[in-house]
């Protein structure tokens, strides 16, 4: 993988299901990896900074794992809500001052 | 804590026309972004910036794109003439680090709207 790559590219999910969807990245170089949540209109917010093989962060009812010898990071969301209908972007820092971002998934929540 | 300021929201103009971004960082931080995110694709970097110099500028279409950050603080980004293509969102982003941007240490802007005709 030379780019990172998130998959799939928009997902509709019913209210209350749980969802998830991954980022893969080039396994070397590996600085960190960054997860945002990118609302219609607002500004991209920060949700996790992962750098640990085995990294695993949660906030709230969303969570996310960091494989980084296989290059792939996943995002859970348990129980989703209309809340949570947004673009989620991941990005690689594959040095401390390089970053690359992903396309994003595009969540849509339906009620 | 004041965040990126971006403007205008939202811009339509026709090719061949010019149009210009404004954004102000947060208070203090040395570092300035300007990204490029087109429809169905992720955040491309077009500039950096740190305080007033440029420190990466690799990507941006030269011909057509000029950016300037006067006295280290505010920044301006300018395409002239704009092509379809340019339709996009123009994200802003702040660090309060230098050139070694440490995880979690970019804030976005809301972004600036751009639609060409």
């Amino acid at each position: 993988i030379l780019n990172v790559e998130q998959s799939p590219q928009s997902l509709h999910v019913q209210e209350g299901d749980s969802t998830n969807f991954t980022c893969s990245f080039p396994s070397s170089n590996f600085y960190a990896l960054h997860w945002y949540r990118w609302e219609t209109a607002k500004s991209p917010e920060a949700l996790f900074v992962m750098t640990l093989n085995g990294d695993e962060k949660k906030k709230g009812r969303i969570s996310a794992t960091l494989n980084t010898k296989e290059g792939y990071s996943y995002l859970y969301i348990k129980g989703s809500q209309p809340e949570d209908s947004a673009t989620y972007l991941c990005a690689q820092y594959s040095s401390a001052s390089k970053i690359i971002f992903g396309s994003g998934t595009r969540l849509s929540i339906r009620p | 804590e004041a965040g990126v300021a971006q403007s205008p929201r939202y811009k339509i103009i026709e090719k061949r026309q010019s149009v210009a971004f404004w954004c102000n960082p947060i208070s203090g931080h040395a570092t300035l972004y300007w990204y490029q995110q087109i429809l169905g694709q992720g955040p491309k970097l077009l500039i950096q910036f740190q305080n007033n110099g440029v420190v990466d500028d690799s990507q941006l279409p030269k011909d057509r794109f000029s950016a300037e950050r006067l006295k280290g603080v505010d920044s301006t980004l300018k395409i002239q003439p704009a092509k379809l293509e340019d339709s996009a969102v123009y994200l802003c982003a702040s660090s309060p680090t230098g050139v070694l941007l440490l995880p979690g240490e970019l804030f976005f802007g809301e972004g600036s709207r751009l639609t060409v005709l």
